[in-house]
């Protein structure tokens, strides 16, 4: 069965500091990856979703960047940290055929940045 | 555009009572995929239904059950006797054929009371 996770699960980090959050699907190959962000009181916001490996769309221009050096290995990054940027993050995956199906989702990293 | 809007921000019952949440779209396409998931205090999203654009028979799962009206673009959600378990926020979201995007609402929170 597949399977994905998501680490840290909590972070506290300073404004200006750098951030690196990872994600990993088990279980099944070539899937799409999503990362979302959900900010106090505020719904799921797309950062960034990739078909393949090194493909990167990005939804929200911001000091956030995302990679996929492999094929199951979804990084979000920044390499400095805004207060705006505190958050609950959400990496997810579904299957590539026709991209319609359900999402399914980590369990999420808790980002405060002081 | 696409969007999902979900009016209710926080709802509270009492446990037994039945509970309809709200969801409205938006989308010039015509095919479309709707979902609904919810998301406990533990923070992951679980995918609770998916509904395609060219179904628009309810769906009734147990105590959960769907009405989606093209007519008024909505996809309302319905738990009938409602339990102290079903306390979590749930999300609405859109997919459109041919993206990869999956577009949520801002969730509505619901309050079960025992």
């Amino acid at each position: 069965s597949q399977t994905i996770h998501q680490w840290p699960a909590t972070l506290v980090q300073p404004v200006g500091s750098p951030l690196s959050l990872e994600c990993t699907v088990e279980g099944t190959s070539n899937p799409n990856l999503y990362w979302y962000r959900q900010a106090a009181g505020r719904g799921l916001q797309l950062l960034f979703y990739s078909v393949g490996i090194g493909q990167i769309s990005s939804e929200v221009p911001q000091n956030l960047s995302a990679s996929r050096p492999q094929d199951r290995q979804f990084i979000l990054s920044s390499k400095k940290l805004l207060l705006s940027d505190s958050g609950f993050y959400l990496c997810a995956w579904n299957f590539v055929s026709g991209g319609a199906g359900e999402l399914f989702f980590g369990e999420g990293s808790r980002l405060t940045v002081l | 555009a696409q969007k999902v809007t979900q009016a209710q921000t926080e709802i509270s019952v009492v446990e037994k009572e039945d509970v309809t949440l709200d969801c409205v779209y938006e989308t010039r396409d015509t095919t479309y995929y709707l979902f609904w998931y919810k998301q406990p205090p533990s923070g992951e999203l679980v995918f609770l239904i998916r509904r395609n654009s060219f179904d628009e028979q309810n769906e009734i799962s147990g105590r959960y059950s769907w009405n989606f009206q093209k007519s008024t673009s909505s996809f309302n959600f319905t738990i009938t006797a409602s339990q102290v378990v079903d306390s979590a926020v749930y999300f609405c979201a859109l997919h459109t054929s041919g993206t990869y995007k999956y577009i949520f609402g801002t969730g509505t929170r619901l309050k079960v009371l025992a």
